[in-house]
């Protein structure tokens, strides 16, 4: 069964940078992207970008292109997405999801535990 | 970007009762749709892709329908489980973006 954990829950301060993880196993097919999509508290849910695994392969929401950056390590099987210049705005549960690889094929099948990510000063 | 609409935002309802939701895209997405059912504290779980496709083990008291702008979700016997927040998303192009979601509670 597919399992996507995510690393644990960050207090940082406005201006810093934060590296959320995720880990992801049991998919079926090789064939899929790891995604990353953030809700603030009582809010809706808002994607943030996109990366194949294999491939290295990305896109990324307009709006985050300046300060996020998406990385991977193979060797663990890890992605990792680091936002920078961070602000209150940007409190939110960060989840990682999967979706199949290929156009018209971003729906998100299987999600993360969520990281918590406060930003305060 | 695509904005994507939903009505209502709240809903209220008895179980047994169908419930619709409604979902609009800015521009035509053709089936390129997808339904999310949120728990509170849970992440979002997967119900509906390509506007009608339900996917594995979700019950089949839940349909969807819909092509180009309008799209709706239809619970056809509410259960207990089913009280949630539902969130249609379009996949159609960038920015992938979610509907506001709608809240399904008990009346």
């Amino acid at each position: 069964q597919v399992q996507l954990v995510q690393s644990g829950a960050e207090a940082k301060k406005p201006g810093a940078s934060v590296k959320v993880s995720c880990r992801a196993s049991g998919y079926r097919s090789k064939s899929y992207d790891i995604n990353w999509v953030r809700q603030a508290t009582g809010q809706g849910l808002e994607w943030m970008v996109w990366m194949n695994p294999d491939s290295g392969n990305t896109g990324y929401a307009q709006k985050f292109q300046d300060r996020l950056s998406i990385t991977r390590d193979i060797s663990i099987g890890t992605v990792y997405m680091e936002l920078s210049s961070l602000r209150s705005e940007d409190t939110a549960v960060y989840y990682c999801a999967t979706s199949p690889s290929g156009r018209h094929l971003r729906y998100f099948d299987y999600w993360g535990q969520g990281t918590l990510v406060t930003v305060s000063s | 970007d695509i904005q994507m609409t939903q009505s209502p935002s709240t809903l209220s309802a008895s179980v047994g009762d169908r419930v619709t939701i409604t979902c609009r895209a800015s521009q035509s997405i053709s089936t390129w749709l997808a339904w999310y059912q949120q728990k509170p504290g849970k992440a979002p779980n997967l119900l509906i892709s390509k506007a009608s496709t339900l996917e594995s083990g979700v019950p089949l008291r839940f349909s969807g329908s819909g092509s180009g702008t309008e799209f709706t979700l239809t619970i056809s016997s509410l259960q207990p489980d089913d009280f949630a927040i539902y969130y249609c998303q379009q996949y159609d192009s960038y920015s992938f973006t979610f509907g506001p979601g709608t809240k399904v509670d008990i009346k």
